[in-house]
């Protein structure tokens, strides 16, 4: 089975701007999860989509956002970038044991 | 408190020695743990399941879950230096797919 695909692999962004991660899961797999990792915060928690339904959510503002479509794919938006938006943005699949995930290569956001 | 800590290391230990990683996490009520493996610049790896106390062997690996004491732990025997990583410690949290991560602790494993 292929991977999980995440694109872009690297973006660099203005501040201000907005962006969008794609994430195509595992066949099979219906849960997708988005992680943010940064030196100082280490992994953390975005949210996880499953059947097209959100159904959990992290700690974070509203600027950031996703959606899962039909097939399982997910994006992930973040509007209004901040400078703080810089990190590694990972998207992980699951298919039924929760902590079983198997992450992407991940998208490399930096912001200016 | 944070509800999943792990010692950020680094740990260094001599190639052919056993490697002692240890994570402690808050939740009583939690029912599985994990360990990812996430070399440089890469995406974290799964490595080690664990759902019920005692050990569990895979290889050179080998996590151990205490969970009265809430806390799990990762051998590694005779370490390599391809070992030299970081190792995150997850937990679900309220049986849920949000994986909780530790820092993650360093290990570097010395020829």
């Amino acid at each position: 089975k292929a991977g999980v695909t995440q694109t872009p692999r690297y973006l660099i962004k203005t501040r201000g701007q907005q962006v969008t991660l794609s994430c195509s899961p595992i066949s099979g797999h219906r849960s997708v999860s988005w992680y943010q990792q940064t030196p100082g915060q280490g992994l953390q928690f975005l949210f996880e989509y499953f059947s097209e339904t959100q159904r959990n959510k992290g700690n974070f503002p509203g600027r950031f956002s996703g959606r899962q479509f039909s097939n399982s794919r997910s994006e992930m938006n973040v509007s209004t970038l901040e400078l703080g938006d810089s990190a590694l943005y990972l998207c992980a699949s699951s298919e039924k044991d929760r902590g079983r995930a198997f992450f992407g290569q991940g998208t490399r956001l930096t912001v200016v | 408190q944070k509800e999943v800590e792990q010692n950020s290391g680094p740990l260094s230990v001599p190639e052919g020695a056993i490697a002692s990683l240890n994570c402690t996490y808050s939740d009583r009520g939690s029912q599985s743990f994990f360990w990812y493996r996430q070399y440089s610049g890469k995406s974290p790896e799964l490595i080690m399941s664990i759902y019920s106390n005692g050990d569990k062997e895979d290889g050179r690996f080998t996590a151990q879950l205490n969970k009265a004491s809430q806390y799990v732990s990762l051998l590694i025997r005779d370490s390599q230096p391809s070992d030299s990583a970081t190792y995150l410690c997850a937990v679900p949290m309220d049986s849920s797919y949000k994986l909780i991560f530790g820092s993650g602790t360093r290990l570097l494993v010395r020829p």
